[in-house]
């Protein structure tokens, strides 16, 4: 069964260094999206991403984030200088349609943490 | 603005028991509702989903849910758990007006089947 990978599971780094957290989609689907989850706290989303361009993003996506589908099988989620408080698990999703039923597979994640 | 609420941080049932986990939401429009679980160190793996239809849904594992529009709700069955259940169970909502399709998550509910 096609699954949604992320490299890699584990992430540690030091506050103010840039990161960058790999997802590989389910090979057909078109729609990707990333999400965090704070240990202990809810899953929030981050964006959405299609057709090369981001669909929508919350309020947590600042200008320290940015996404990007380098070649036709990476998502990428790249933090430009980490702060405390982006320590969380990181979950990549992928959907083959862009309708409000559609399922999102979600990968395993990377958990994050920075010092 | 939508939203779910998942009422109990835990549940607790013996093996071989009914369980259900409890879901309510809001929402704009016509809902779209689903179930998802995590085990330890693992992403969330899709159990069901409400789209339309009819209101009991069937799902992986034995699970299905219950769609009760008069009480907003979308709570999570089984007749009988097993140990093996035990789990971080999380409900989603997304709002058929939601055009970057991403879900907005509940707290999730910690289900421990005892043997």
């Amino acid at each position: 069964e096609p699954e949604v990978t992320q490299t890699p599971s584990h992430q540690v780094t030091q506050m103010g260094q840039e990161v960058i957290l790999r997802c590989v989609p389910i090979s057909n689907h078109l729609y990707f999206y990333w999400y965090r989850q704070i240990l202990g706290q809810k899953v929030e989303f981050l964006v959405s991403f299609y057709n090369n361009e981001i669909s929508e993003k919350s309020e947590i996506f600042d200008d320290q984030f940015s996404v990007e589908r380098p070649d036709g099988s990476n998502f990428t989620l790249k933090i430009r200088s980490t702060k405390l408080e982006d320590s969380a698990m990181y979950f990549c999703a992928s959907s083959g349609a862009l309708t409000s039923g559609e399922t999102q597979y979600f990968g395993p994640g990377t958990r994050l943490l920075v010092l | 603005a939508q939203s779910v609420a998942q009422p109990e941080d835990q549940v607790n049932v013996a093996e071989g028991n009914p369980l259900t986990v409890k879901c309510t939401y809001s929402v704009s429009g016509n809902p779209y509702l689903f179930w998802y679980v995590q085990y330890p160190n693992r992403g969330l793996q899709f159990l069901l989903k409400y789209i339309t239809g009819d209101n009991l849904v069937k799902g992986s594992y034995g699970f299905e849910a219950e769609f009760n529009k008069s009480q907003t709700s979308f709570h999570l069955k089984k007749p009988s758990a097993l140990v093996s259940d035990s789990a971080l169970y999380f409900c989603a909502v997304r709002g058929e007006d939601n055009y970057g399709q991403n879900f907005v998550f509940g707290p999730g509910t910690r289900l421990s089947v005892l043997p």
